[in-house]
């Protein structure tokens, strides 16, 4: 697509449930990264996939979190068993990348899910 | 590890006028990317500048510029001219241009404030 796309935009969820959050990238992007922001504070890096295969996870906070990639196209970030500390803003970013080293663009941006756990 | 660190949690402005925002990193690699991006209200970080360390001329896009000191470990933005749609938050970030570096490592932030 022309853009990063992510769904939902908002969402409220009770503690203890599990939520989905889905980040459909730039279409041929071979990168794809999820940030976390809490409230006001700077992006927590979270995991990073290139095509479907994740070399660095090591953001992942808890083990209620876990995502996956579909080739180098859709991925998911999973919560379960969400708790308020989740609450936050997820951000999805893509890249195109080549080879094993980073290009000197910079990432292309969603809008972001605001989760919110009650 | 390499961080990133913005001292300005806030800063203000008057329309027409430049401000700089600053940004110190570390790191004990030689080869490296610097980026500026804007986070405006709607959320979605929009890339503003970008450098590459072994680039000994500052980038410039338009109001926007840059001071680029790697021996200080330093890479300020300059917004020249500022107007009220640079209202934003303002992450400096770092992303190593080693063989399998892509993450990015974001500052805290610095919130921009513009008066009219």
């Amino acid at each position: 697509g022309a853009g990063v796309s992510q769904s939902p935009s908002n969402k409220v969820t009770e503690k203890g449930k599990d939520v989905e959050l889905r980040c459909d990238p730039i279409s041929g992007h071979t990168a794809l990264y999820w940030y976390r922001q809490r409230l006001g504070q700077g992006l927590e890096f979270l995991i990073y996939f290139q095509g479907n295969s994740a070399p660095d996870k090591s953001g992942l906070p808890s083990d209620r979190f876990s995502a996956e990639r579909t080739g180098e196209s859709v991925s998911t970030l999973t919560i379960q068993r969400t708790q308020q500390e989740d609450s936050a803003v997820y951000l999805c970013a893509s890249s195109l990348e080549f080879g094993r080293v980073a290009k000197e663009d910079g990432y292309t941006f969603g809008s972001g899910t605001r989760l919110t756990v009650v | 590890a390499q961080t990133v660190t913005q001292s300005q949690p806030e800063m203000s402005v008057q329309e027409a006028e430049t401000v700089t925002l600053s940004c110190t990193y570390d790191t004990s690699e030689s080869d490296y990317y610097l980026f500026w991006y804007k986070q405006p209200p709607s959320r979605q970080m929009i890339l503003v500048i970008r450098q590459e360390a072994y680039k000994q001329q500052n980038a410039t896009e338009n109001r926007f510029s840059v001071n680029f000191q790697k021996a200080a470990k330093s890479f300020s933005l300059k917004i020249s001219d500022s107007q009220l749609g640079d209202a934003a938050m303002y992450f400096c970030a770092y992303r190593s241009a080693r063989t399998g570096g892509f993450k990015t490592i974001f500052g805290a932030g610095t919130r921009l404030f513009v008066k009219a």
